[in-house]
């Protein structure tokens, strides 16, 4: 098993400009998220979907699309970057929806907005 | 909402030092704790858990236990290594969040030999 993977590992992009950060997960996971990491704030989740099909907001949504269309894949989208989402993202992906479970990671994308 | 605070770092200490990190939170509920690690440059990864009061979750030399009567989860080791320099956060998933998980904002630990 790959676990989570996301790419790219790094990314420089202009102000207005859209880019996708990948995420895919071959552990058949029914949830996954994306968080963005930023100093001296933990990490704070952007979008997080059930189940192929659904996708609801988290704490920090705006600027951010999600699309699930199959349970292995959940890009997040940029559609005009700001130096405000100059961040480090995360994808994580857990068996079910319980809060007991673990949560697994990947290896993250940095990304900085000019 | 729920929220969870963790101790000010940086924490800087010698190898075979013991370490304790504070995690305290809110929550309706009962909650999962979780510790989970970052070492430089990866991604996050789960240090250990408890999922009710009373339980000790340990791994790796790390153990917390889940505190509910002081709301606590606070991390400790007995001798730290060098290997252990990362950034820990604590983080809580609510009864019915869905998995979601509330992260501290963590602290980074650097052991020096």
């Amino acid at each position: 098993n790959a676990g989570v993977t996301q790419t790219p590992k790094f990314q420089v992009l202009k102000t207005g400009q859209s880019m996708t950060l990948q995420c895919a997960q071959d552990m058949n996971h029914e949830y996954m998220s994306w968080y963005r990491q930023d100093p001296g704030m933990g990490l704070r989740l952007i979008h997080y979907s059930v189940g192929a099909g659904i996708t609801d907001q988290g704490e920090v949504p705006n600027g951010y699309n999600v699309s699930r269309s199959t349970t292995e894949d959940f890009p997040l989208r940029l559609l005009s970057a700001a130096p405000s989402q100059t961040s480090v993202y995360f994808c994580a992906s857990t068996p079910t929806l319980t809060s007991t479970d673990t949560q697994y990671f990947g290896p993250g994308t940095r990304l900085t907005v000019l | 909402g729920d929220s969870v605070t963790q101790m000010e770092g940086p924490v800087t200490l010698s190898e075979e030092a013991f370490l304790t990190i504070n995690c305290t939170y809110t929550a309706t509920g009962y909650p999962s704790l979780f510790w989970y690690v970052q070492y430089p440059g990866e991604g996050l990864q789960l240090l250990l858990k408890a999922t009710k009061a009373d339980d000790k979750g340990s791994n790796k030399g790390f153990e917390a236990t889940y505190r509910k009567e002081t709301t606590s989860f606070h991390l400790e080791k007995g001798s730290v290594q060098v290997s252990d320099s990362a950034v820990y956060f604590c983080a809580l998933a609510g009864g019915t969040s869905y998995g979601k998980l509330t992260f501290g904002q963590g602290t980074i630990l650097t052991v020096h030999p």
